[in-house]
């Protein structure tokens, strides 16, 4: 079974400063999915960014870009410019066929002014 | 864009009670999921469904049931509800893709469920 591993419960960082999260996952497949989600304060999860395995290079969505190392199984998350915004519970996921996703237990990101 | 929503924000049930939780996609997406969400565990899996009336039993289905009618709507049942079924629990739903898996599931804005 996949398990994904976020060791940080909680980080802060200063507006318009870089933060990295950290993410660590398992899985003994070959082609799979990861995903960093963001769930603000009392509002929807919406997706922030995906990375496919068989891919090298690092997915970015303006300031937001990942670090994904597959043979150390490491999907990191590195917001640049943070932005009070970006206050929210982000969660490391993957995934390896339609229907197994697997979260891990969060991050919960306090951007402060 | 894809609207998951979800029957309630807050509930509140007793315990021993039936309690239905309905989630309705507007994407004519074949996946529907149920998750609950506790701090500290993330997100785990109750149930999914790829089809109509088709189901299939998650991380932790116990005490919980599902009913997928029709395509857009998905109804999460705790039979008897328990103080241990306190929690958030999320709707998503993504499209059918079949071995591959890089379409990101929709959510719903999760319902608040206190069992007293």
């Amino acid at each position: 079974a996949q398990t994904v591993t976020q060791s940080q419960p909680e980080m802060s960082v200063q507006e318009a400063e870089t933060v990295t999260l950290s993410c660590t996952y398992d899985t003994s497949e070959n082609n799979y999915y990861l995903f960093w989600y963001k769930q603000p304060p009392s509002r929807q999860m919406i997706l922030v960014i995906r990375q496919e395995a068989y891919k090298q290079q690092n997915a970015t969505e303006n300031r937001f870009s990942v670090n994904f190392q597959k043979a150390a199984k490491s999907f990191s998350l590195k917001i640049s410019d943070s932005q009070l915004g970006d206050t929210a519970m982000y969660f490391c996921a993957s995934r390896y066929n339609n229907n197994d996703m697997r979260f891990g237990a969060g991050t919960r990101l306090t951007v402060k002014p | 864009d894809v609207k998951v929503t979800q029957s309630s924000r807050y509930l509140v049930k007793r315990t021993g009670e039936k309690v239905f939780l309905e989630c309705v996609q507007d994407m004519d997406h074949e996946n529907m999921f149920w998750y609950r969400q506790d701090p500290g565990l993330g997100l785990r899996l109750i149930y999914f469904s790829y089809d109509v009336k088709m189901k299939e039993k998650g991380d932790i289905p116990e005490g919980y049931s599902v009913s997928r009618e029709k395509k857009e709507r998905f109804s999460l049942i705790l039979e008897s509800a328990s103080t241990n079924q306190t929690s958030m629990y999320l709707c998503a739903s993504s499209p059918l893709e079949g071995a591959r898996g890089n379409q990101p599931q929709h959510f719903g804005d999760g319902t608040r469920l206190s069992i007293l």
